[in-house]
């Protein structure tokens, strides 16, 4: 039972550059969220998915997009990477409302 | 920004004493977390406390969570170096499925 699983662990990109980052959760759990942490702010929601084929927009979604195609995947698209968009990113799932998020160990992305 | 604030910001106490952090929030809630994030690591959840109830434990753990203040308190006693960490606290904001997270309170317990 691996939890959820990111996938790159690091990355450096050039400006303008495109990638995708993939989440996997192998709980069956509804609810999926995408974050990003720099330092200082703590974690910002990006995007979020309450279940299967469904996405919607967190607090910071420019610049980024996500698909949910599968009940266990997540992805999270840069479509024309910035500076800015340098930073932590971290993915989490959760089966229910009311019940803890469980997080990956992130994706360190830096963008030169 | 709609981020909660912890406070303090960063907290160094000696081992077997109480660490004491707060978080304050700036909308209704359904649910509040607490996290702690070792170093260069992911979230590991700690406690959840619902919008009806005031009070939790687990283990060294205590939360309080006060709905009409829209703060909320954790306290760690007994302190062990291995606490050393940051704490976040997290809010799931009424009518959504969204999260809120705190700034963050770094701990150290020095041995």
């Amino acid at each position: 039972n691996a939890g959820v699983t990111q996938t790159p662990k690091f990355r450096v990109l050039k400006t303008g550059q495109s990638m995708t980052l993939l989440c996997a959760q192998d709980m069956n759990h509804e609810y999926m969220y995408w974050y990003r942490q720099d330092p200082g702010m703590g974690l910002r929601l990006i995007h979020y998915s309450v279940g299967e084929g469904t996405t919607a927009k967190g607090e910071v979604p420019d610049g980024y997009n996500v698909s949910r195609l599968k009940k266990q995947n997540f992805l999270l698209g840069l479509e024309s990477a910035a500076p800015s968009q340098t930073s932590v990113y971290f993915c989490a799932s959760r089966r229910h409302p009311n019940q803890p998020q469980h997080f990956g160990d992130g994706t360190r992305l830096s963008i030169l | 920004s709609q981020q909660g604030e912890e406070d303090p910001q960063a907290l160094s106490i000696q081992e077997g004493e109480n660490a004491t952090m707060n978080c304050s929030y700036k909308t209704s809630i359904n649910n509040l977390q607490w996290y702690r994030q070792n170093s260069g690591r992911g979230l590991v959840h700690l406690i959840l406390i619902r919008s009806n109830e005031r009070e939790k434990h687990s283990g060294r753990l205590r939360v309080t969570l006060d709905t009409s203040k829209k703060s909320s308190s954790l306290l760690i006693t007994a302190s062990r170096a291995a606490d050393t960490a940051s704490y976040f606290c997290a809010t799931e904001t009424s009518g959504t499925y969204k999260y809120i997270f705190g700034t963050g309170t770094r701990l150290k317990v020095l041995a």
